[in-house]
This record gives C-alpha cells, sequence and structure tokens, in this order.
C-alpha cells in the first residue's frame, strides 16, 4: 500500500525566514505534486515532478524530486502572509490515482 | 488550465434524502474522474475512480450502495449519497483527468455537504 507522509504537520512561520516541507512516500512514484488548500477551498496546483533530481520554482516556493530517496521537499523562501495555508504532496504510484500526503498546515505570523 | 466544475458548491439535506454532487469537465473530456472525501483537518481520501460508459471502482471501506457514482459521459460524472445521515457531512471533491494514465487531474471546487 502506497503511503506519502509529510512533517512537519503544523509550521508557524516568521515573515522573511525560510523553511521546508518534507514529502517521503513509500514506492516507486511517476510523478509527485505538490497542491495548496486554503480554508473552505479546493485544490490548487502548485508543481508537478516527474523525474529524478526534478526542481521547479514558482516565486517564493521551490520544490525539488529525489526518487531514490523517495523524498520531495517543498522550500519556502521568504516567507509573506500570504503563503499561509496547507500545503499537500501527492503521488500516483504505480495505479495512476493520486495518494495525498497528511498535509502540512503553514501559518505565517507577523 | 483545464477547467472543472463541480455543482453545488454546498449543500445541507435532511437525514435519509439522498443528495446528488455533479462533476463536469467543461474544455476537455474526461476518461477518468476521480471522487474525494475531506474531513476537516484531514487529508483527501480516494473513494472511487470512475471511467465513462463503465462501472466506478471503489476503494475498500468506501460503500457503493451508498455513494452512488454516474460517469455517463466524458464530462459529466456524478455522486449521490443516498440516505444520507450526519456522518456523511464532509467536504467532497472530484478532479478529471484528460487522457491515459500520467496525464495531470484538475480539481473541482468542492462541494460542502451538511446533513442535520
Amino acid at each position: 500500500e502506497l503511503k506519502v507522509e509529510q512533517n512537519p504537520l503544523f509550521l508557524s512561520m516568521q515573515e522573511e525566514k525560510n523553511y521546508t516541507i518534507y514529502c517521503n512516500y513509500s514506492t516507486t512514484s511517476d510523478r509527485l505534486y505538490w497542491y495548496r488548500q486554503d480554508p473552505g477551498k479546493s485544490l490548487e496546483s502548485l508543481f508537478v515532478l516527474l523525474s529524478n533530481g526534478a526542481v521547479k520554482q514558482e516565486g517564493r516556493l521551490m520544490a525539488s524530486l529525489d526518487t531514490k530517496a523517495r523524498l520531495s521537499t517543498l522550500h519556502i523562501t521568504a516567507a509573506v502572509h500570504d503563503l499561509s495555508a496547507t500545503y499537500f504532496c501527492a503521488e500516483t504510484g504505480t495505479a495512476s490515482k493520486l495518494t495525498f500526503g497528511t498535509g502540512t498546515r503553514l501559518q505565517v505570523t507577523l | 488550465g483545464a477547467v472543472v466544475s463541480q455543482h453545488p458548491s454546498w449543500v445541507i439535506c435532511k437525514s435519509g434524502t439522498s443528495v446528488k454532487i455533479e462533476c463536469r469537465s467543461l474544455d476537455f473530456q474526461a476518461t477518468t474522474m476521480f471522487w474525494y472525501r475531506q474531513f476537516p483537518k484531514q487529508s483527501l481520501m480516494l473513494m472511487a475512480t470512475s471511467n465513462e460508459g463503465s462501472k466506478a471502482t471503489y476503494e475498500q471501506g468506501v460503500e457503493k450502495d451508498k455513494f452512488l457514482i454516474n460517469h455517463a459521459s466524458l464530462t459529466l460524472s456524478t455522486l449521490t449519497v443516498t440516505s444520507a445521515h450526519p456522518e456523511d457531512s464532509s467536504f467532497y471533491i472530484c478532479s478529471a483527468r484528460p487522457g491515459t494514465k500520467g496525464t495531470e487531474a484538475f480539481f473541482g471546487q468542492g462541494t460542502r455537504l451538511t446533513v442535520v
């Protein structure tokens, strides 16, 4: 059974500081996704990582994938309040259906 | 990007009644659609996978007679919660995938179901 674990589950961030969320998965993956979810809303796609060593960046967020370690990271640079949300990683495994991580709730404080 | 429309965005129903949620792909044909349920402060749990013209595949522990899924066309899938109970109250999210395995799925806006 595919398992996807994220840590931390909750992250209180100070503005302008850097943080990293970790996503570990248990089986060989086709691709790894990162999503953002605001309270009461659906998912917003952030990144799709397709291969070992893939790195993608958008604004203050950068995601990377290490398939050998079965690890993806989401790095936040110089956090700002707008980034407060819950972030999920998800991967498809071999069954082509998404399995989501536990989620990481980010809260940026002044 | 591709648009998936889910309706209604919220619904309140009485215990024992049924409620239908629609998921439409607006600008692409969806070979496969997925239905998820999300309880407060938890992750998304896949309920079932539906392919157009065939029966849905339900995840372990999901009652197929309670959560009826119909994928009658390449642009529409419906989830009907039958004989709803308060414990069915949740956030339901659909996603639709344009092609075969390997293409990204796009998410609907979600439906907040409250059973009173």
